[in-house]
Formats: C-alpha cells, structure tokens, sequence
C-alpha cells in the first residue's frame, strides 16, 4: 500500500497568511492526488482533485500543485472558514486510494 | 444539490450486526458509482467497499471482506452496508460517498454515522 505523509501535523497560523501544506508519496502518483477539508464534526469536503484541478465552488484562494511524490496545497490568504484538517489521497493505486494522518489548520 | 444522508448507526455488542443505510438526492444515483468510508481516530480514513452502478460489481478492503457487504438500491436512491461479526476495530464514522466520473476520488460525502461496538 501506498504511504502518504502529510506535513505538518499542525498549522499554526493568523487569517490573512499563506499557508502551505505538503503531501509526500512512498511511490510515485503521477498525477493523482486529491485534497479534502474536514471541519469538526463534518464529512471531508473535496476541494482539489488531479493535483491542481478545484473542485465545482472551491475559491480561488485554494491552490494545488507537485508531481510524482511531492505535492502542496496553498492557501494564499486565510480565512476564518479555512481553519480545519485537511487530508491528501492518492487514486493512482486504487483500490485502496490511502489518504494521509491530515494536517491541521489553526489559529 | 447533491445530498447523501446515512443512518442505522449506533452501540452494538462485539460480534454483533448493524446495517448502515445512505439515502441519496440531487443526482443520477442509478448511474454513479458509490462507497463506503470509515473515519477512526487512530487509523484515518479508509476505503471499506465500493459497487458499481448495477451492482455488478463490489469491491472490500481487506479489513472488512467476509464480513461487510455493500449493496444498493437504484430504484429508491439508496446505499447500504451490511456489517456482521463487529469488534472494537470497526468503532469508526462511516460516511457513503460518490465516486468521482474522472478518477477514483469522492466528489461528494456524507455527514457520516457512528458506530461504537463496546460490551
């Protein structure tokens, strides 16, 4: 099974800054990397699929990139709504398609 | 808009059975590939068991194969998930999911219901 390690586990950071999040892969992806957000108590919410591709109503402020092994998602200018746990996953092994431990967007 | 609603879950007894339920709107439900995901705090999210649109087709994780069993009604928009010989591993968040047109990713999900299984 594929590995996926996120980094950080835990974000600290103020509304207004940028914030980048790292997806590292045991084996190679190509392209196949999706990110999720998750607030307490929710379902994970798509927010980039195809390493860089926003899902239908993600803003623009939500940006994803890498390849192969590495990949960031960017957060260019935090909001409040933007403090949660975000998980990368992989489908380019798939089933299962591993998702990260997530790391966690605070304040 | 798309919305998915799951139920059935709660407190079972070890070795005991629950049957989750997902009722889907807002979409082709009969023409969408649809799974099962469990969320437990110390082992994340993973993949528990997804069918295809006719039902042809199932796949398990191998946590959860002999004893889980997805199934699907296309005439009443639903998903289930048949869960036999439960153990304290299998206390989780399950949330069903659509499986994405372009790849193997979930475009939409759940609000997710809780299994506990505890003596």
């Amino acid at each position: 099974e594929i590995g996926l390690t996120q980094s950080p586990a835990t974000l600290s950071a103020s509304p207004g800054e940028r914030a980048t999040l790292s997806c590292r892969a045991s084996q190679s992806l190509r392209s196949n990397l999706a990110w999720y957000q998750q607030k307490p108590g929710q379902a994970p919410r798509l927010l980039i699929y195809g390493t860089s591709t926003r899902a239908t109503g993600v803003p623009a402020r939500f940006s994803g990139s890498g390849s192969e092994t590495e990949f960031t998602l960017t957060i260019s200018s935090l909001q409040s709504e933007d403090f949660a746990v975000y998980y990368c996953q992989q489908y380019n092994h798939w089933p299962p398609g591993s998702f990260g431990q997530g790391t966690k967007v605070e304040i | 808009q798309v919305q998915l609603v799951e139920s059935g879950g709660g407190l079972v007894k070890p070795g005991g059975s629950l049957r989750l339920s997902c009722a889907a709107s807002g979409f082709a439900f009969s023409n969408s590939y649809m799974a099962w995901l469990r969320q437990a705090p110390v082992k994340g999210l993973e993949l528990l068991a997804y069918i295809n649109d006719n039902s042809r087709y199932t796949n398990y994780a191998d946590s959860v194969r002999g004893r889980f069993t997805i199934s699907r009604d296309n005439a009443k928009n639903s998903l289930f998930l048949e869960m036999n010989s439960l153990t304290a591993e299998d206390s989780a968040v399950y949330f069903c999911a659509t499986l994405a047109f372009s790849g193997s990713f979930y475009d939409h999900w759940g609000q997710g219901t809780l299994v506990t299984v505890s003596s």
